[in-house]
């Protein structure tokens, strides 16, 4: 199993260009999440999914869209790239009622 | 979800246990204490999960007070390859997505 894979793992936009920040896992999991991580902070919920067809924001949703139209799947949508959105990037899934969540290795984006 | 109180960084010797405190005074009945830790920039990984009883797996232990208001991972043996973030969670599992919410974790750097 590849788990949660994340593409690409690099990238630099320009301001005002967008882009989908691509993520699938093999393991049949329910739920997907998306984060992001600014230097020496802690992760930050951008926008789950509990299931194909259902999405809902997180802490931070601004500047950015999903859709979850199949279970293996979450794409993560810039609009409108800002400096403010570079970051690193990352996805994660698990199982309803698990207590394990498995991460991607992350995007690292920088709006320049 | 509770707020939780970690000490922003901590050295340990190689082959030494590493005790990591984490308080969470306002921990709810149904919440867990999760612990999870990121290498290097890498995907954040699971270590172990706990609720009101002690754990241990094959990476660690977790003890938690018998009031739930704090918790202590230990590592019994660090290594070099323990360095990293130790970030302590608490969130309730909810049918409508387990999120979890990051702090500032403990950075934790094992020494020769």
């Amino acid at each position: 199993n590849a788990g949660v894979t994340q593409t690409p793992k690099f990238r630099i936009l320009k301001i005002g260009q967008s882009m989908t920040l691509q993520c699938a896992q093999d393991m049949n999991h329910n739920y997907m999440y998306w984060y992001r991580q600014d230097p020496g902070m802690g992760l930050k919920l951008i926008y789950y999914s509990v299931g194909a067809g259902i999405t809902d924001k997180g802490e931070v949703p601004n500047g950015y869209n999903v859709s979850r139209s199949t279970t293996e799947d979450f794409p993560l949508r810039l609009e409108l790239a800002a400096p403010s959105q570079t970051s690193v990037y990352f996805c994660a899934s698990n199982r309803p009622g698990s207590t394990e969540a498995f991460f991607g290795q992350g995007t690292r984006l920088t709006v320049v | 979800d509770a707020k939780t109180t970690q000490p922003p960084s901590m050295d340990c010797a190689e082959g030494r246990a590493a005790n990591l405190p984490c308080n969470h005074s306002t921990i709810s009945g149904n919440e867990y204490v999760y612990w999870y830790r990121q290498i290097h920039s890498q995907g954040p990984q699971y270590i172990i999960h706990g609720l009101k009883n002690n754990e241990t797996n094959e990476m660690a232990s977790l003890i938690i007070t018998e009031d739930r208001k704090s918790s202590t991972l230990i590592l019994p043996h660090a290594t070099l390859r323990d360095t990293a973030v130790y970030y302590c969670i608490v969130s309730a599992p909810i049918a409508a997505g387990n999120k979890l919410t990051f702090g500032g974790g403990t950075r934790v750097l094992v020494k020769p």
